[in-house]
């Protein structure tokens, strides 16, 4: 069963606009990590984000955690034409260290 | 980052057959998983290979559909038996690196006809 849910599932920007997507979970984590897939490839590493971390940043994303409320927000900022991809949130949850349960996915359009 | 490769890519088999997948890491990696992807979906763990022992399959997944292999640190194979077009695919596995952080190989999209 999925653990997490992410809103939106689609959302279509302009370049240069920012893209914001949420991601909520149940249970408890170890930490939470957001990938990217392009076109049904195979999954790219953006960032991870520990239990104990509030936010975190890498380049033009930016990630927050609310443990309180089970949540998790991605930012792309000033997003490009490369950015057009699906954004997954997945949960290391602490009684299955190891075992992502991922999200259904925000596929992301960002039109020149 | 850990660098992990599967190979096929992708394949299109026949109804009845079997595939096997492998997928190789490099040495960052201690623990590997298979997760499946079926069309338009999220991934599912389909089960955690273990060195030299067998693999630990999640709820819904048999060894019997999926015999998984991981003779070494740094291999597994994945074999998805008996196929049927509910089958198709994309098939990935992972490494977890860094104590955390889990990288994903490139993935095998698998169609049955």
């Amino acid at each position: 069963s999925q653990q997490g849910e992410e809103d939106p599932q689609a959302l279509s920007i302009q370049e240069g606009e920012n893209a914001t997507m949420n991601c909520s979970y149940k249970t408890s984590i170890n930490n939470l990590q957001w990938y990217r897939q392009n076109s049904g490839r195979g999954l790219v590493h953006l960032i991870l984000i520990r239990s104990n971390e509030r936010e975190k940043h890498s380049g033009r994303l930016r990630v927050t955690l609310d443990t309180s409320k089970k949540s998790s927000s991605l930012l792309i900022t000033a997003s490009r034409a490369a950015d057009t991809a699906s954004y997954f949130c997945a949960t290391d949850r602490t009684d299955s260290w190891g075992k992502l349960q991922f999200g259904a996915g925000t596929q992301v359009v960002v039109t020149p | 980052s850990a660098v992990i490769s599967q190979k096929p890519s992708r394949d299109i088999c026949q109804r009845g057959t079997s595939l096997t997948i492998q997928c190789q890491v490099d040495s960052q990696v201690t623990m590997m998983f298979w997760y499946r992807q079926q069309p338009g979906q999220s991934l599912t763990l389909i089960a955690t290979a273990n060195q030299g022992s067998e693999a630990t399959y999640e709820s819904g997944f048999v060894i019997d559909k999926f015999p998984i292999s991981r003779p070494n640190l740094t291999f597994s194979t994945l074999t998805v038996s008996n196929m049927s077009p509910e089958d198709s695919s994309i098939y990935l596995c992972s490494g977890l690196a860094g104590g955390d952080t889990q990288y994903f190989g490139p993935g095998t999209r698998l169609t049955v006809l």
